[in-house]
């Protein structure tokens, strides 16, 4: 079972651009079952999934989201063992906990699994 | 976007008490259906997916059943260690979506 562990910066003003990381150990990153994602969790709206990338560079994006976000694989690490995300235009609604997850994918089953443990997030002038 | 509608939002109960969660999705998940355990301050981990599987270390006391758009979780045995906020997840199609949670105290 891989670990991950999210970073990056903890308060943001507004209009700024969120940019996290989220580094995988332990586990394999390749593999055709395994997409690397977020997904925040704020009082006002729940648990929300952002998005996730395949190895392969491959995103899918929440379409309420979908104009801000950009995922990407760090393809400077030799074992493809980093994946970011970048949220533009930060407003106080952005406020939140991020995590990044693993989603599995087999025949006729899709999880989440495991979850980093978490960032906070917040958006304040 | 498929809305997933848990009840109750909040349950009282006691250690050995037998609980259940519903869970229901505003159309046809066939068994796209997991359920997540929160505890405070801690990321939601994965309990039961396809509606009743599970991956290893999870206790015998939680099983879930359903199909289509209503589901239950249901502890057998409430345990301490089992006071929590459980949340239902769809992942039949995207955006994935998730109910509001199932905060049981005791």
């Amino acid at each position: 079972q891989p670990q991950l562990q999210e970073s990056g910066p903890g308060l943001l003003k507004p209009s700024e651009t969120l940019s996290l990381t989220c580094n995988v150990s332990g586990g394999p990153f390749i593999s055709s079952s395994y997409y690397w994602g977020w997904i925040r969790q704020s009082p006002g709206k729940g648990l929300e999934w952002i998005g996730n990338i395949h190895y392969s560079g491959s995103a899918d994006y929440n379409p309420s989201l979908k104009s801000r976000v950009t995922i990407s694989v760090d393809t400077s690490e030799k074992d493809f063992s980093q994946f970011s995300l970048k949220l533009t235009s930060m407003t106080a609604a952005d406020t939140a906990i991020y995590y990044c997850v693993r989603r599995v994918i087999v025949t006729g089953a899709i999880w989440f699994d495991p979850w980093g443990q978490g960032i906070l997030v917040s958006v304040s002038s | 976007d498929i809305q997933m509608t848990q009840s109750p939002s909040s349950l009282s109960a006691s250690v050995g008490d037998r609980v259940t969660i519903t869970c229901r999705a505003s159309q046809n998940i066939r068994s796209f259906l997991n359920w997540y355990q929160q505890k405070p301050g801690k990321a939601p981990k994965l309990l039961i997916y396809s509606v009743s599987s599970f991956l290893s270390g999870v206790p015998s006391r939680f099983s879930g059943s359903g199909s289509g758009t209503d589901f239950t979780l249901t502890i057998s045995s409430l345990q301490p260690e089992d006071f929590a906020t459980y949340y239902c997840q769809q992942t039949y199609t995207d955006p994935i979506t998730f109910g509001g949670g199932t905060k049981v105290e005791i």
